[in-house]
């Protein structure tokens, strides 16, 4: 079955770490996308990435940075330098440059900062 | 610049009931419309979508339809089950960066 998958589901850090969270499609979509979660509010855009060894900031970058070195994947490290990272983060996928841009999530990962 | 304003939740109905969940939105142009479901501990799932002004997105007994005078995208469903109950976000592409702009989402809470 093609989708999303991200691993770990919850995950645990202590302040000062660096955390990877994984994020792989087999869909074969070009564009690929992060979002954070906080109660109460809507998905905030990380950064995102159109082709592989391309990506782009989105309106939350700071203390993150991703890579793209395959097209079927797409790993967030949250840095130290993330000031308030405890929240919930979706990874997204999408065939590039269509008109209506469907997204297509995986089921997330809850970081928390301990 | 382009963004999505929905109706502040929690939405609380009783199975069987009629629901509306309110979007609007503001952008330059044509946006294609979105409306996402979130269940508990869940990622989000396309519920429906709209490309053009009138088109009338539907699924799962849920509608909305894009109305382009009143910059409005509301979802409706003529009699929900507690099965509905989950966040609901509306969102829009922005076309000139393809990138989707969402609303904060409406928490719908169905009783039996």
């Amino acid at each position: 079955d093609g989708g999303i998958t991200q691993s770990p589901k919850y995950l645990f850090r202590k302040e000062g770490q660096n955390v990877t969270l994984s994020c792989e499609q087999n869909l074969n979509h070009d564009a690929m996308y992060w979002y954070r979660q906080d109660p109460g509010q809507g998905l905030r855009l990380i950064y995102y990435s159109q082709i592989v060894n391309d990506f782009q900031k989105g309106d939350i970058a700071e203390g993150y940075s991703v890579s793209r070195e395959k097209k079927e994947s797409f790993p967030l490290t949250v840095t130290s330098a993330q000031k308030n990272p405890t929240a919930f983060y979706l990874c997204a996928s999408s065939i590039r440059d269509r008109l209506d841009n469907e997204q297509f999530f995986g089921p997330g990962t809850r970081l928390t900062v301990l | 610049g382009n963004s999505v304003t929905q109706m502040e939740g929690p939405v609380t109905l009783s199975e069987e009931a009629f629901l509306t969940i309110n979007c609007t939105y503001t952008a330059t142009g044509y946006p294609s419309l979105f409306w996402y479901v979130q269940y508990p501990g869940e990622g989000l799932q396309l519920l429906l979508k709209a490309t053009k002004a009138d088109d009338k997105g539907s699924n799962k007994g849920f509608e909305a339809t894009y109305r382009k005078e009143t910059t409005s995208f509301h979802l409706e469903k003529g009699s929900v089950q507690v099965s509905d109950s989950a966040v609901y976000f509306c969102a829009l592409r922005d076309g000139a960066t393809n990138k989707l702009i969402f609303g904060t989402g409406t928490l719908l809470a169905v009783q039996p």
